[in-house]
């Protein structure tokens, strides 16, 4: 069974803090690591996609690495602000396996104080 | 608005009914997704077409679930016989074929409570 493990579940900053959140996937037949935004009451909002060992991606003030090998990712917030409280998920797609099949984690839910 | 959309937002039934829900992808995707999500979870995968062919469905869709696309256009879930465990955030996904860097876009989902 495949699974994708986030942490902290929730998190709790105030306005101005940088921070942080881990995704863990399965190392092998690796194939790509999404991570989504998803705001209340709205559509979960693609932020990455990610598919080489090594890769840094950047939107803003929020960025995310990769790492195949070992099999995590880190998504970062840089000065978080109120409108970054969100649930952020990771989703990982193994080769080989289904073309349209990610697996989800349970998100990381974000809430910046102002 | 060119995003995708589903219909209804949200949904309260009684045990026993039936439901539909309606996704509308974003027009030219090829790709059309279905994910539920309960409580506590994040989404998991039910079904997946491609144009009109369905060519996977989860073990998690059971015989009461079916899902179709006539035209590879919008798509239609159906419940039958609709029980308390069905209760969840129905979500909505569709994406052009890309290689690894393919993007499935999400629509907002529709929420179903049974009674």
């Amino acid at each position: 069974i495949l699974n994708v493990e986030q942490s902290p579940q929730s998190l709790h900053v105030q306005e101005g803090d940088s921070t942080n959140f881990t995704c863990s996937f399965p190392s092998s037949n690796f194939y790509a690591l999404h991570w989504y935004r998803w705001e209340t009451a709205k559509s979960p909002e693609a932020l990455f996609v990610m598919t080489l060992n090594g890769d840094e991606k950047k939107k803003g003030r929020i960025s995310a690495t990769l790492n195949t090998k070992e099999g995590y990712s880190y998504l970062y917030i840089k000065g978080s602000q109120p409108e970054d409280s969100a649930t952020y998920l990771c989703a990982f797609l193994n080769y080989g396996g289904s073309q349209g099949n990610l697996i989800f984690g349970k998100g990381t839910k974000l809430s910046v104080k102002p | 608005d060119t995003g995708v959309s589903q219909n209804p937002r949200h949904k309260i039934t009684k045990r026993g009914q039936n439901v539909t829900f309606r996704c509308d992808p974003i027009s030219e995707h090829n790709r059309l997704y279905w994910y539920r999500q309960t409580l506590g979870q994040g989404p998991e995968f039910l079904t997946y077409f491609q144009n009109e062919a369905q060519l996977e469905k989860s073990r998690l869709l059971s015989d009461r679930f079916s899902a179709e696309r006539p035209k590879g256009s919008f798509s239609t879930l159906e419940i039958q016989r609709t029980e308390q465990g069905d209760s969840a955030m129905y979500l909505c996904a569709s994406s052009i074929s890309f290689g690894e860097q393919e993007t499935q876009y999400f629509g907002p989902g529709t929420r179903l409570l049974v009674l």
